[in-house]
């Protein structure tokens, strides 16, 4: 069975500043999805950016990009200029690329607060 | 427009009082799934669906049931909740298309259960 560790429960960053996100899995799939999704204070799950494992260049997304790291197993999140906005829980996600196999394996999350 | 709708949004029972989440989403999509949410834990899968009268159970079934009679609904059922299912539940739906799997979940807004 897969499984995602987000070894940092929060994190905190300055207004405008540079974070980083970390977030290991453990699989023996060679071909998988990662996925950031932010949960803000609203409770709904926002799908950030998502890395396909076989792709060896890592997704951006305007201010958010992520480094993926296949062998070490590592998909970490990085904001620029981080924004107010940003302030939410983070979860990283992993999913089979199996047809069929659809389950999103989360970690347990973390707390992103942005000081103004 | 394209959503998951969940109802209710908070809903505060007793234990032993039968209840039901309702899940439905407007996009035709084959795939549903439940999710719960706590603190610490991420969100694990409790039960998902494939298409019309086919579910199984994900991470965490023990106390739900499912049904999904019609393709856009997937009801999520406590007969005798207790206290411990006390959560954040989430429903999401995706489309299902061999060679495309690339395509992201969809989720509710949740529904916030607590069982006194």
């Amino acid at each position: 069975a897969q499984t995602v560790t987000q070894s940092q429960p929060e994190m905190s960053v300055q207004e405008a500043e540079t974070v980083t996100l970390s977030c290991t899995y453990d699989t023996s799939e060679s071909d998988y999805y990662l996925f950031w999704y932010k949960q803000p204070p609203s409770r709904q799950m926002i799908l950030v950016i998502r890395q396909e494992a076989y792709k060896q260049q890592n997704a951006t997304e305007n201010r958010f990009s992520v480094n993926f790291q296949k062998a070490a197993k590592s998909f970490s999140l990085k904001i620029s200029d981080s924004q107010l906005g940003d302030a939410a829980m983070y979860f990283c996600a992993y999913r089979s690329a199996d047809f069929g196999n659809e389950k999103l394996t989360f970690g347990t999350g973390t707390r992103l607060t942005i000081i103004p | 427009e394209a959503q998951v709708t969940q109802n209710p949004r908070y809903l505060i029972t007793v234990t032993g009082k039968k209840l039901t989440v309702t899940c439905s989403q407007n996009m035709n999509h084959e795939y549903m799934s439940w999710y719960r949410q706590d603190p610490g834990l991420g969100l694990r899968q409790i039960y998902y669906s494939m298409n019309v009268e086919v579910t199984d159970k994900g991470d965490v079934p023990e106390g739900y049931k499912v049904s999904r009679k019609e393709k856009r609904n997937f009801p999520l059922i406590l007969e005798s909740p207790s206290p411990n299912q006390t959560s954040l539940y989430f429903c999401a739906s995706r489309l299902m298309l061999r060679g495309w799997s690339y395509n992201e979940q969809f989720f509710g807004p949740g529904t916030r259960l607590t069982v006194l």
